[in-house]
Formats: C-alpha cells, structure tokens, sequence
C-alpha cells in the first residue's frame, strides 16, 4: 500500500532556531501533499497545501513567513518551522494522495512532535 | 463551507461489545466522500473505512461499517466485537473536491475495558 515516511519523529529544539521537517511518499508520486497541525487531545487542522514544482496553499491564520513549505519534487515536501517559540510545540503530520487517485484516503505520515524550549 | 460534528467526546465500551461513533457533515455539494481514520497514542493515523455519497451500500471493512444515512447527513461508524487495541482516538473526516485536504471532526475516544 501507499507509504508515506515523515522524519524526525520527535524534535526538540530551543527557542529561535529552525526545524525542518520531512515528508516523503515512497511508493507513489504525490503532486500534492497536505500538512497538518494536532494540538493535544484536538483535531487535525490544516495549516497548508503543498504543491509540486509551486508555492504553498496556506489556510487562513497560518502563517506562511514562519510556516515555510517547499515540494521540490513529486515524493518529497518539507515544512520548516522558522523561528520557533514554544507555542509552536505541537504535533505536525503530513499527508499524500497518490497522483491520479483524487479519490482514495490520504496516506499520512507518522507525524512529527516538535517541543520548543 | 462543509463541516463535520462529531458529539462524543469519549466513549466507553467493553470487549466484544459493539459501538457506533456518531458523525454528521454540513455540505451543499452533491458529490463527496466520508473517510473514518483511527488514532492511537502513538500518534500515526490509520484509515479505517470509506463512504461515496453516491454508493448505493452501506461501506464494511471487516470489524468495520459504516452506517450511511444520507438524508440525515450522518456516517455513524459501527465496531463489532470491541477489542482493547480499538481504545484510540476515532475521527470522522470529509472531502468534497477530489485530490484536496479532508476536513476533520473533534473526534472521539474509545476506550474498551475488559
């Protein structure tokens, strides 16, 4: 089935750095690939719509000078954390639809808890 | 604009027992589709079950249905036969564009004792 790898799968970071988190689709070319943010016990909400080869779609109150996404290639997304404080410590997961199959589930990745110090 | 309710923070529920997961949508769009995903601790997500608005039957996937009420604007997933491993988080999730984001209810915790 369809693979989607996130990495790291824990990072901990001080106050003011960067983080740069990976998302990939294995076995499968992903034009588009979606990243979310879960606060504890609370739903995934979508903070933005990576596009292949073109800028980020991002939702409405994320910001995207801090929330910098980049998907330079049909496997591969990335979503750096700029400047981190700790109430961007969260839990960020990433997900992909094979290209083609609009339909068919997300493929998530196994998500990414970022703790800023 | 769509939405999904889901109105069960927590569910309670012991082995073997079956449990039905309560989920309505809001959507004026005639084509969409209703996924259920599972959610344990550790955190990935597990995709359980799909619904077209346009299939005829009621979706099963093993332990799995899913109880397809359109009129209602319901998708209630049922789980035969609760087994511990079923305690995790369950949410209810909607696509009405094909390729795009699914929205996501609060979702709900299930925890089966022995």
């Amino acid at each position: 089935g369809a693979v989607v790898s996130q990495h790291p799968s824990r990072v901990i970071c001080k106050s003011g750095t960067s983080v740069k988190i990976e998302c990939r689709s294995l076995d499968f070319q992903a034009t588009t690939m979606f990243w979310y943010r879960q606060f504890p016990k609370q739903s995934l909400m979508l903070m933005a719509t990576s596009n292949e080869g073109s800028k980020a779609t991002y939702e409405q109150g994320v910001e995207k000078d801090k929330f910098l996404i980049n998907h330079a290639s049909l496997t591969l997304s990335t979503l750096t954390v700029t400047s981190a404080h700790p109430e961007d410590s969260s839990f960020y997961i990433c997900s992909a639809t094979p290209k083609g199959l609009g339909n068919s589930p997300l493929h998530f990745g196994n998500g990414t808890r970022l703790t800023v110090t | 604009a769509q939405k999904i309710t889901q109105t069960q923070p927590g569910m309670f529920v012991q082995e073997k027992e079956a449990v039905t997961l309560d989920c309505t949508y809001d959507t004026s769009d005639p084509s969409y589709g209703l996924f259920w995903y599972k959610q344990p601790s550790s955190g990935e997500m597990i995709f359980l079950i799909y619904q077209g608005s346009y299939d005829q039957q009621n979706a099963t996937e093993g332990r799995y249905s899913l109880n397809f009420q359109k009129a209602r604007k319901s998708a209630n997933l049922v789980i035969s036969a609760s087994q511990l491993g079923d305690s995790a988080m369950y949410f209810c999730a909607m696509r009405v564009v094909a390729g795009t984001a699914l929205i996501f209810g609060k979702g709900t915790t299930l925890s089966v004792s022995s």
